[in-house]
C-alpha cells in the first residue's frame, strides 16, 4: 500500500515565525493531496489541498507546494499564531471512484506555537 | 445542516461484546468512510462506501463490519469487541467525483474494550 511520511513529527517555533512541513508518499498514482489540522480532542479539518495538475496554492497565511516528479509535498504557514498548535496531517490520495478516492494519512506532526 | 453526526460519543465494552456505532449526514454526499485512529498511527481506514448499498474495505477491515442501507448512514459493527479495538473512530463524508474530494469528519466515538 501507499508509504506517506511525514517530517518532522514535532515542531516548535516562537509566533510569527514560519513552519513548513514535509510529506512525501510512494503512490506515482496519487492525485489529490490535501492537509488536515486536528487539534486537541477535536476532529480532523480540512485547511488546504491542491490537485495534480497544480504546483501552489494559497490561502491568506496558508500554502501548499507539490512536486509530483519528487513525490512529496509540503505545508507552509506564515506568521505563525498560538491557534495553529495543533496536529497537521497529510493524506495523499488517488483518483478513481470505485476506490472511494480513499485518502492515506500520515502519522502526523505536531506543531507547537510559543508566544 | 448538523454535517457529520456520530452516535454514541464514548463507549465502554467488555470483550466479546457486540456493538454498533452510527455515523450520519445531512449534506447528500455519495461517500462514507470509517477510519479508526491510535495514539501515533494517525487516521487508518477501515471501510467505505461509494453510495446507498455498496461497501468495501479499507487498510484495516479486520474485526469490524459495515453497512450502508441509506445514503445518509454508515453503521460500523464489531461482533465480538477485543482490546486491540479500543480506540477513536471517526466517520467522514465526501461529495465524490466531480463535485469533490473533501472528506468532512464527524466528532469521533472514543470506544475502551476492557
Amino acid at each position: 500500500g501507499e508509504n506517506v511520511e511525514q517530517h518532522p513529527s514535532t515542531l516548535s517555533v516562537q509566533e510569527g515565525d514560519s513552519a513548513v512541513i514535509k510529506c512525501t508518499y510512494s503512490d506515482s498514482a496519487s492525485n489529490y493531496f490535501p492537509w488536515y489540522k486536528q487539534e486537541l480532542g477535536k476532529r480532523p479539518q480540512l485547511i488546504i489541498d491542491i490537485r495534480s495538475n497544480v504546483g501552489e496554492k494559497k490561502d491568506q497565511r496558508i500554502a501548499v507546494t507539490l512536486n509530483k516528479t519528487a513525490k512529496h509535498f509540503s505545508l507552509h504557514i506564515t506568521e505563525t499564531q498560538p491557534e495553529d498548535s495543533a496536529v497537521y496531517f497529510c493524506a495523499p490520495g488517488r483518483g478513481g471512484s470505485n476506490s472511494g478516492y480513499a485518502l492515506n494519512f500520515g502519522k502526523g506532526t505536531s506543531l507547537l506555537v510559543t508566544p | 445542516n448538523a454535517g457529520v453526526t456520530q452516535t454514541p460519543k464514548f463507549r465502554v465494552l467488555k470483550t466479546g461484546q457486540s456493538m454498533t456505532l452510527l455515523c450520519a449526514q445531512d449534506m447528500n454526499h455519495e461517500y462514507m468512510y470509517w477510519y479508526r485512529q491510535d495514539p501515533g498511527m494517525g487516521l487508518r481506514l477501515i471501510h467505505y462506501s461509494v453510495g446507498e448499498g455498496t461497501t468495501a474495505k479499507g487498510e484495516v477491515p479486520d474485526g469490524y463490519n459495515v453497512s450502508r442501507l441509506k445514503k445518509q448512514n454508515f453503521l460500523l459493527g464489531l461482533e465480538s469487541a477485543a482490546p486491540s479495538q479500543t480506540s477513536v473512530y471517526f466517520c467522514a463524508s465526501s461529495p465524490g467525483d466531480s463535485r469533490g474530494r473533501s472528506q468532512y469528519f464527524g466528532p469521533g466515538t472514543r470506544l475502551t474494550v476492557l
